[in-house]
């Protein structure tokens, strides 16, 4: 059963313009999101969080998005470069405890010059 | 600043051997966790431990075992290896703040099980 899903295996989107990672759940318990971006060959890297209490969040070129009727966030990047290149990943928590985190599969994105 | 360290990086085993993954963390973080990648799947939790001492089982605890006798090491022992335990093995520290800075993650275990 799969809490955390993100449905599109990969984007490709051009150098320069919007990219948008979407990301859904079910557990209603999720208080907190968070993105990671990994190249190959390494570990994931943080890029930026939400609290449920929030609906945006923005850090530079990202901006995180989160719809809690529709159990629905989206990472947006603006503008986009080719470093952006990587798999990102959607992950939630409950803000307590262990804080484990529960990983979506992941979104393969290529910026195309 | 090494951050998290993960040795090996690579090994291959055959089926019912078995090995240690060591992570080492020198940022005083009180959380550990060892999470698998495998294709299509995301990242699944093994194990994790809140402290020193402590260690619980998370969503995938199936033929692995874990220790964390010092603060800063946590070992992720398989003693039957299988070839469904091929995977990319992930290690990650955090602080109880981790909701707002994240995990730490080591650069990763490719294992290889035939």
């Amino acid at each position: 059963d799969q809490q955390v899903k993100q449905n599109s295996p990969s984007l490709s989107v051009q150098e320069g313009r919007i990219s948008i990672l979407n990301c859904d759940y079910t557990n209603s318990m999720f208080d907190y999101f968070l993105w990671y971006k990994k190249y190959p060959a390494e570990g994931p890297t943080f890029l930026i969080s939400i609290s449920s209490i929030k609906d945006k969040n923005e850090d530079g070129r990202f901006t995180v998005f989160l719809n809690k009727s529709a159990k629905h966030l989206s990472l947006h990047i603006v503008p986009s470069q080719p470093g952006d290149s990587a798999v990102y990943f959607c992950a939630a928590t409950v803000h307590r405890g262990a804080q484990k985190l529960v990983f979506g599969q992941g979104t393969r994105l290529t910026i195309n010059p | 600043n090494a951050g998290v360290t993960q040795t090996p990086k690579f090994r291959v085993l055959k089926t019912g051997q078995s090995m240690t993954l060591l992570c080492a963390q020198d940022m005083n973080h009180e959380y550990m966790y060892w999470y698998r990648q495998d294709p299509g799947m995301g990242l699944r939790l093994i194990h994790y431990s809140v402290g020193e001492g402590t260690t619980a089982k998370g969503e995938v605890p199936d033929g692995y075992n874990v220790s964390r006798l010092k603060k800063q090491n946590f070992l992720l022992g398989l003693e039957s290896a299988a070839p469904s335990q091929t995977s990319v093995y992930f290690c990650a520290s955090s602080p109880p703040e981790a909701t707002v800075y994240g995990y730490t993650f080591g650069s990763g275990t490719r294992l290889t099980v035939v």
